[in-house]
C-alpha cells in the first residue's frame, strides 16, 4: 500500500544550524509529494511540493527535491531560526485517489 | 470565511456518549477531508466529501463514526457511544476541487476530543 516514513522527533538544532529531516515513501504510480508544517497553536499548512520526479519545491528557506530512484523526499534547511519551532509532516497523494497520506510527523526545537 | 473553523476546539465526554463535531470549510471549496491525530501518531484519513456525496468513507474505523455534509458546506463528524481510543484531535481540511493530488489541502485548527 501507499505509505511515508518520516524520521522520529523530536529533533533539537541550535539557531543556524542545518536542518535535515528524512522522508521516504512507498507508493504504486507516481505521486506528487508535501511537506505541510504545523506551528504551535496553528493548523497544518502547505509548505512546499513536488509534483514529479527530479522537482525541488522550495519555501521560507526550506527546500526538498523529488527523489525517485531513492523513493525519498528530504526536507532541508541552511540556517534554522528559532521561528522555525514547528511539527512537519511529510505527505503523498496520487492522482486516482482522493486523500493525501500523511506521515507520522516531526517535531523540530530550535533553541536560541 | 477567511480558513477553516471546527468547532468545539475541545471537547471532554464521558465515555459512552455521542459526540457531534463540525467543521465550515472555506467558501466554495468543494472538497471535504477529516483526519485524526492520536498523540504521537501521524494524521490517520476518515473520510473524503466531494460535494455532499463521500466517494471514500475508508478511513472510519467503525459503524460508530458517521460523518455528513450538506449544502457543499458545513460538514459534522458523529462518534455514537465513544469510547477511550477515540481520544484525538480531530481535524478537518478542505480544498478547491478535490481529487487532485497536487492541490493544496486548507487545514482547520482541530477538536481536541478527551473521552474519560
Amino acid at each position: 500500500g501507499n505509505s511515508v516514513t518520516q524520521m522520529e522527533g523530536p529533533v533539537t538544532l541550535s539557531e543556524e544550524a542545518f536542518l535535515t529531516i528524512n522522508c521516504t515513501y512507498t507508493a504504486t504510480g507516481y505521486p506528487s509529494l508535501f511537506w505541510y508544517v504545523q506551528y504551535p497553536g496553528e493548523g497544518l499548512q502547505l509548505l512546499l511540493k513536488a509534483t514529479k520526479a527530479d522537482d525541488k519545491g522550495s519555501n521560507k528557506g526550506f527546500e526538498a527535491t523529488y527523489r525517485k530512484e531513492t523513493t525519498s523526499f528530504h526536507l532541508e534547511k541552511g540556517s534554522v531560526q528559532v521561528s522555525d519551532s514547528a511539527v512537519y509532516f511529510c505527505a503523498l497523494g496520487l492522482n486516482r485517489d482522493d486523500k493525501i497520506i500523511f506521515g507520522k510527523g516531526t517535531r523540530l526545537h530550535i533553541l536560541p | 470565511g477567511a480558513g477553516v473553523s471546527q468547532s468545539p476546539s475541545n471537547k471532554v465526554t464521558e465515555k459512552g456518549k455521542d459526540v457531534e463535531l463540525r467543521c465550515d470549510p472555506i467558501s466554495g471549496h468543494t472538497a471535504l477531508y477529516w483526519y485524526r491525530q492520536r498523540l504521537g501518531q501521524g494524521l490517520e484519513f476518515l473520510i473524503y466529501f466531494q460535494g455532499n456525496s463521500a466517494p471514500d468513507k475508508s478511513g472510519l474505523p467503525s459503524d460508530r463514526f458517521s460523518a455528513e455534509r450538506t449544502g457543499e458546506s458545513v460538514s459534522t463528524l458523529t462518534i455514537q457511544r465513544t469510547q477511550q481510543e477515540d481520544s484525538a484531535v480531530y481535524l478537518c481540511a478542505s480544498s478547491l476541487t478535490g481529487g487532485l493530488a497536487n492541490e493544496k489541502l486548507f487545514f482547520g485548527s482541530g477538536t481536541q476530543l478527551s473521552v474519560l
